[in-house]
């Protein structure tokens, strides 16, 4: 199993462009979720979903769309990007199903420069 | 809002002491309390998790103690490793019919000094 896959691991964006960061799981996992990770602030989490056709708002959800056509897949979308979303960016992915675990599993991360 | 906070943002210790992280958190209404492991450049890794009912719980060389009185909780690490040089993470997590929330801390950085 490869697990979370993020793409791409680095971009530099210049302000008022757009992007999107791609996540996928190989693990059949219901959760997903992506945090932005600010140096001294921890993982603050911005949307999340548990299951296809579902999403919610996070902690800083301002700035970012999300969508969950498919199990596998959650991209969080710039629509217009701003030099405070300079960030590294985690996707991480849960089972639902089952014993209740506080184990997420995490991608490597996506690197963000806003210039 | 929630609040999970490291008391020390660095800890060094010798390589085969113990080392202990801690964390204080605000909600009381958490299920789960978590630590995670996060090495330079790397996604965070699941280290172990106790359930709000538990007070202790014991994994591979590693220990969580959990002090609902005081609202605190602790990572031991047994004979810690230079492996073991890693940002540690405190997390709470909420479930409820629309999902799960995970609150995580600002993290301590540990450094194993041969």
């Amino acid at each position: 199993n490869a697990g979370v896959t993020q793409t791409p691991k680095f971009q530099v964006l210049k302000t008022g462009q757009s992007m999107t960061l791609q996540c996928a799981q190989d693990m059949n996992h219901e959760y997903m979720s992506w945090y932005r990770q600010d140096p001294g602030m921890g993982l603050r989490l911005i949307h999340y979903s548990v299951g296809a056709g579902i999403t919610d708002q996070g902690e800083v959800p301002n700035g970012y769309n999300v969508s969950r056509s498919t199990t596998e897949d959650f991209p969080l979308r710039l629509l217009s990007a701003a030099p405070s979303q300079t960030s590294v960016y985690f996707c991480a992915s849960k089972g639902l199903a089952g014993r209740v675990t506080g184990e997420l599993f995490f991608g490597e991360g996506s690197r963000l420069t806003v210039l | 809002g929630e609040s999970v906070g490291l008391h020390l943002p660095t800890l060094s210790v010798q390589e085969g002491d113990n080392s202990i992280i801690n964390c204080a958190y605000s909600n009381s209404a958490s299920d789960y309390f978590i630590w995670y492991k996060q090495e330079s450049g790397k996604g965070p890794q699941f280290i172990i998790d106790i359930r709000s009912n538990m007070d202790k719980r014991q994994g591979q060389r590693v220990t969580v103690l959990l002090n609902k009185t005081v609202k605190h909780l602790s990572l031991q690490i047994a004979a810690t490793q230079p492996g073991d040089s890693a940002v540690y993470f405190c997390a709470e997590l909420q479930t409820s019919n629309t999902g799960n929330q995970f609150y995580f801390g600002t993290g301590t950085s540990l450094t194993v000094i041969p």
